[in-house]
């Protein structure tokens, strides 16, 4: 089955700079690869996502990078704020089932003010 | 609010006990999922409902119990749980209209702690 490494564990910027998340998979069949964010108390909530046929996915201060000859895809977000601190979950679908999503272990962003 | 909630939001049971965990959508989804999210570890998917019927059964101990009387309500059964069985209980819908377009949307989730 599919299998999401993700990297960092932890990352600690200061508020304005970036913060780049990194995922690589498994099955070069999948095809969907979302991003959720997770704060303290609540459920992972969408942020961004994006398909095998674009390269590059923005929205406002968030983006998506994926290149699927080296099967790894990033999350950059620019201009950080203390409110982008949470809990940042990669995933992908392996092949045929796009329900079946396969989750990272997860990044815990702290943007310090 | 992402339009998908659960009760009870906390949890605490003892090995013997049977409880039930709800979730709620109102987001006119035609598919819904249980999935288990423990420390350190990532989100593991247990069930998966479409058109209220199970489609995926991750390998779940039978002390886990689905059921899903419509298309809007989720519960799983509890009983018997070991304390390794302590998370947090996440339900998720979708829409499955495309393979390729189904958004998953998360509910709050239930903490469980079994003593």
């Amino acid at each position: 089955g599919e299998n999401v490494e993700q990297h960092p564990s932890t990352l600690s910027v200061q508020e304005g700079d970036s913060a780049v998340i990194k995922c690589t998979y498994s099955d070069s069949a999948s095809n969907y690869f979302p991003w959720y964010k997770q704060e303290l108390g609540k459920g992972p909530q969408l942020i961004i996502d994006i398909r095998s046929n674009v390269g590059e996915k923005k929205d406002q201060r968030i983006a998506v990078t994926l290149n699927k000859t080296a099967k790894h895809f990033s999350l950059h977000i620019t201009e950080t704020q203390p409110e982008d601190s949470a809990v940042y979950f990669c995933a992908a679908t392996p092949s045929g089932s796009a329900r079946q999503l396969t989750f990272g272990s997860g990044t815990q962003l702290t943007v310090l003010p | 609010e992402t339009g998908v909630t659960q009760t009870p939001r906390h949890l605490v049971m003892g090995m013997t006990n049977k409880k039930s965990l709800k979730c709620e959508q109102h987001l006119g989804h035609n598919a819904m999922y249980w999935y288990k999210q423990s420390a350190k570890k990532p989100l593991e998917l247990m069930f998966v409902y479409n058109f209220k019927e199970q489609t995926e059964n991750n390998s779940v101990p039978s002390r886990f119990s689905p059921e899903c009387p419509n298309s809007s309500h989720l519960f799983l059964h509890l009983h018997t749980l070991q304390p390794e069985d302590s998370a947090l209980y996440l339900c998720a819908s979708s829409q499955e209209s495309s393979p390729r377009t189904d958004t998953q949307y998360f509910g709050p989730g239930t903490r469980l702690t079994v003593l």
